[in-house]
């Protein structure tokens, strides 16, 4: 069963354009919702992340909007540049027993094109 | 800035053989994770440890042993190799429910 789902599992834009990433839970306890990025040959690193009490989070030309009802959240990268070509991991994270629990999403590849 | 090494950076192992994979932080957290990553199946999480001397199973434990004998090091051990754990192992370090601080992954091939 896979708890947290990412759309599309690749992208293409343009230089300049805005990428949207889309991204959805199943378990209405999650409560924390972080974005990693990773590049070829390296570990995932936290790009941007938000918390299930907001609907919006910015920074930069990174913004996370968050819909509770519906279970979903999308990560929305404007003015796209080369550089922000990566693939992109969506989790969800809530209080377990014994501690926190994380699920991870699939992720998306993004490709920014000049 | 956290730091978090992993050893070997490849590994080509055969089928039946004993592999262990390190990870080592300077951070002093107390969670520390392993996860392999696969095409279209992200990251999934195998064991992880809330401290020294503690290990729990993650979410595909089968196959997988770990130990965690200090705060600074936890390895994750194969036993008897298999070619469905052909992958690439990512080790993580956190201290809150906020941030996992990645290492930069171990190639595993096994033949």
């Amino acid at each position: 069963q896979q708890q947290v789902r990412q759309s599309p599992q690749s992208l293409t834009v343009w230089e300049g354009e805005t990428a949207i990433l889309n991204c959805s839970y199943e378990d209405s306890t999650f409560n924390y919702f972080p974005w990693y990025q990773q590049f070829p040959g390296e570990g995932p690193a936290l790009l941007i992340s938000i918390r299930s009490v907001s609907d919006k989070k910015e920074d930069g030309r990174f913004t996370i909007f968050f819909n509770k009802r519906e279970k979903k959240l999308s990560l929305h990268i404007t003015d796209s540049q080369p550089g922000d070509s990566a693939t992109y991991f969506c989790a969800a994270s809530a209080m377990g027993t014994g501690g926190y629990k994380v699920v991870f999403g699939s992720g998306t590849r993004l490709l920014v094109s000049p | 800035e956290a730091a978090v090494t992993q050893s070997p950076r490849n590994k080509v192992a055969v089928t039946g053989g004993k592999v262990t994979l390190s990870c080592n932080q300077t951070n002093n957290h107390n969670n520390m994770y392993w996860y392999r990553q696969d095409t279209g199946h992200g990251l999934r999480l195998i064991h992880y440890s809330y401290g020294a001397g503690s290990t729990e199973k993650g979410d595909i434990p089968d196959g997988y042993k770990a130990s965690r004998p200090s705060q600074e090091n936890f390895s994750l051990i194969l036993e008897l190799a298999t070619p469905s754990q052909t992958s690439v192992y990512f080790c993580a370090s956190g201290a809150r429910q906020d941030t996992q601080y990645f290492g930069p992954g171990t190639r595993l091939l096994v033949l």
